[in-house]
């Protein structure tokens, strides 16, 4: 079946410092799955953060970028500067493309901490 | 902006206890999921719908069953609740690419 894969538990960044997330996902129902990042804030459901339908693209949002690597079958999440609001649990996820695009195969999760 | 409730937010129940956890959607979305979200185990899909009356069968199904009344509400039945079913609960709706959760049940079977 398919998979992802998040190798960080926990990542604990100071404000200002760059940040890395890796991803890495395995898709046996398609070659070509549609890629996300999810971030969960404390209370609050799952928002989408970014999406990548296209291999070899990019997708950013909110500081956020991540590339869709088929190669090497990556989607790291990266930040050049985190704030403190950026603290929450990130999610890397992927779906097979078609109608039924809410059925997420999702990696662990990767709590991240910004300290001041 | 799309809205998915959950109902309740927290409920604690006794084991072989009988929990209804509810979902509503006012996206006009036809299809809705219910994913358990455990320390380790990222989110894992239970049941889902294509819309009212509709039921499918997800990757962790075991003790749980699910019904689509309408188009807008779904709900998960545990019918004899147990411990390992103590988790953080997330339905979603989409008809698209984009996913939208809501806030969570989070459940814990004493």
């Amino acid at each position: 079946g398919d998979s992802v894969t998040q190798t960080e538990g926990q990542v604990t960044v100071s404000e200002s410092k760059s940040l890395i997330i890796n991803c890495t996902y395995s898709a046996t129902s398609i070659a070509y799955p549609n890629l996300f990042w999810y971030v969960r804030y404390p209370g609050e459901g799952l928002q989408l953060l970014l999406k990548v339908i296209t291999a070899g693209q990019k997708g950013s949002s909110r500081g956020f970028e991540a590339t869709y690597n088929k190669e090497t079958t990556s989607f790291h999440l990266q930040k050049a500067s985190v704030q403190e609001s950026d603290s929450a649990v990130y999610y890397c996820a992927l779906t097979n493309t078609g109608a039924n695009t809410g059925k997420l195969t999702f990696g662990h999760g990767t709590i991240l901490r910004v300290h001041p | 902006e799309a809205a998915v409730t959950q109902s309740p937010r927290n409920k604690v129940t006794v084991t072989g206890g009988n929990v209804t956890l509810s979902c509503r959607q006012t996206n006009s979305h036809n299809y809705m999921y219910w994913y358990r979200q455990d320390t380790g185990h990222g989110l894992r899909l239970i049941h889902y719908s294509y819309g009212a009356g509709n039921l499918q069968i997800g990757d962790v199904p075991d003790g749980y069953k699910a019904t689509r009344t309408t188009q807008e509400d779904f709900f998960l039945l545990l019918e004899l609740a147990s411990p390992s079913q103590t988790s953080l609960y997330f339905c979603a709706s989409t008809q698209g690419t984009e996913v939208f959760f809501g806030k969570g049940t989070r459940l814990t079977v004493v």
